[in-house]
């Protein structure tokens, strides 16, 4: 089981540019979900999919944000345009997607907005 | 909404002290309680979960127990090691969502 794979692993960008973040959840998973973190604010649920479907996106701070599964093995997160503000870093969960079933991480993408 | 709140760190401690890193919760039903992990550069990992009252998550030699009475779900450690530092986050499933309420994460630093 090679886990849930998150790429890049660490991202520079200049304010007012795209950025993507990749995520592979782990073969099987059902359920996948975007995570962001800060310093001040801790860990924030930005959005999650239940079989490919967007469930609830009520976490995602503004329209700059977006976020797509076009199949059970691939997410993406993109920011446009990026601010210095969205400096985090942003953390790719899956999970079977049954009842109580906890979460698997991947291992991030550090973003920096300068 | 649901919430968790657990004591804010760093927490610094000598090796082979006994920890507690505490843990409170509010939510509607009967959720299921977690504590995850996160090693420095790396993802959160599960370390322990309980899914109901009175059920005692282990692993590691870290324990929690669910207690339903007083909303709690404390961290505890006999004896840490240099290997144990790193930052530890309660958090909770509810009845009715699907993803996981965070606490704001306790960072442990072992010194040697």
């Amino acid at each position: 089981d090679a886990g849930v794979i998150q790429s890049p692993r660490h991202e520079v960008t200049e304010m007012g540019q795209e950025v993507t973040l990749r995520c592979k959840p782990i073969s099987g998973h059902n359920s996948l979900f975007w995570y962001r973190q800060t310093m001040m604010r801790g860990l924030e649920l930005l959005i999650y999919f239940n079989n490919n479907v967007p469930i609830d996106d009520s976490g995602m701070p503004e329209d700059r944000f977006s976020a797509k599964m076009p199949n059970a093995s691939f997410s993406t997160l993109k920011i446009q345009p990026s601010e210095p503000r969205d400096s985090a870093v942003y953390f790719c969960a899956s999970s079977p997607g049954t009842a109580r079933s906890p979460l698997h991480f991947g291992n991030g993408t550090r973003l920096t907005v300068t | 909404g649901d919430s968790v709140t657990q004591m804010e760190g760093p927490v610094t401690l000598s090796e082979e002290a006994f920890l507690t890193i505490n843990c409170t919760y509010t939510a509607t039903g009967y959720p299921s309680l977690f504590w995850y992990v996160q090693y420095p550069g790396e993802g959160l990992q599960l370390l322990l979960k309980a899914t109901k009252a009175d059920d005692k998550g282990s692993n590691k030699g870290f324990e929690a127990t669910y207690r339903k009475e007083t909303t709690s779900f404390h961290l505890e450690k006999g004896s840490v090691q240099v290997s144990d530092s790193a930052v530890y986050f309660c958090a909770l499933l509810g009845g009715g969502a699907d993803g996981l309420t965070f606490g704001k994460g306790t960072h442990l630093i072992i010194q040697p």
